[in-house]
């Protein structure tokens, strides 16, 4: 079966300071997601890739996914106090909606 | 963007009873939806696949006596867990993916935190 590891599982920054989040994938992705939550919260819908090689942005996050479609980064500029939660990637393929999660990333940003 | 509802947000039972988390597509139709179980700091955990109109598809340990899945409509999905014990205290959440889109976005609800006396 297919799993997913996250890196770092925490991490601390300094307002203003820029982050990496990594997901790994022990099999090929077919459409991997990435969610914010809030602890005790739903899951925020951020970006979804499909292609290698595909990159997103939006706002001051963006998401990439490799060539081979085994890896997926998370990056935010400039990062700000309201960026601060868990980032969960999600892999599955579209047309089922079936994800498996990594363990997630929390993220804290200092002021 | 499209959203999906959870009822109750909270609940709290005594041991032995059964509970119903209902999970609602607000503007649109979805004739899969999934429902997950989060523990206190660790990952989402698929339990089920809840297909419209026949029977939901469990994941390997998760017991379908227990958890009871029916999705009556394309707008409502049902997780009724059934003499429920402490350690079916969790967050259940439920997602969502539109039929009429082939975006292969999916959405989630806001989750129903059960805590079990």
């Amino acid at each position: 079966s297919q799993e997913l590891e996250q890196s770092p599982q925490s991490l601390i920054v300094q307002e203003g300071k820029n982050l990496t989040i990594n997901c790994t994938s022990s099999k090929t992705l077919y459409g991997l997601y990435w969610y914010k939550q809030k602890y005790g919260e739903g899951l925020i819908f951020l970006m979804m890739l499909q292609k290698g090689g595909e990159e997103k942005s939006h706002e001051k996050i963006t998401a990439k996914l490799d060539e081979k479609k085994q890896q997926s980064s998370l990056h935010i500029t400039a990062s700000q106090p309201s960026h601060a939660g868990i980032y969960l990637c999600g892999a599955g393929a579209s047309n089922t909606g079936k994800l498996i999660f990594g363990q997630g990333t929390t993220l804290q940003v200092k002021p | 963007g499209a959203v999906v509802s959870q009822h109750p947000s909270r609940v709290i039972c005594k041991s032995g009873t059964s509970v119903k988390i209902e999970c609602r597509s607000l503007d649109f139709q979805a004739t899969t939806m999934f429902w997950y179980r989060q523990f206190p700091k660790q990952s989402l955990m698929l339990m089920a696949t809840s297909n419209e109109g026949s029977k939901a598809t469990y994941e390997q340990g998760v017991e379908k006596d227990k958890f009871l899945i029916n999705h009556a409509s394309l707008t409502l999905s049902t997780l009724t867990v059934t003499s429920a014990h402490p350690e079916d205290s969790s967050f259940y959440i439920c997602s969502a993916r539109p039929t009429s889109r082939n975006t292969g976005e999916l959405f989630f609800g806001e989750g129903s935190r059960l805590t079990v006396l």
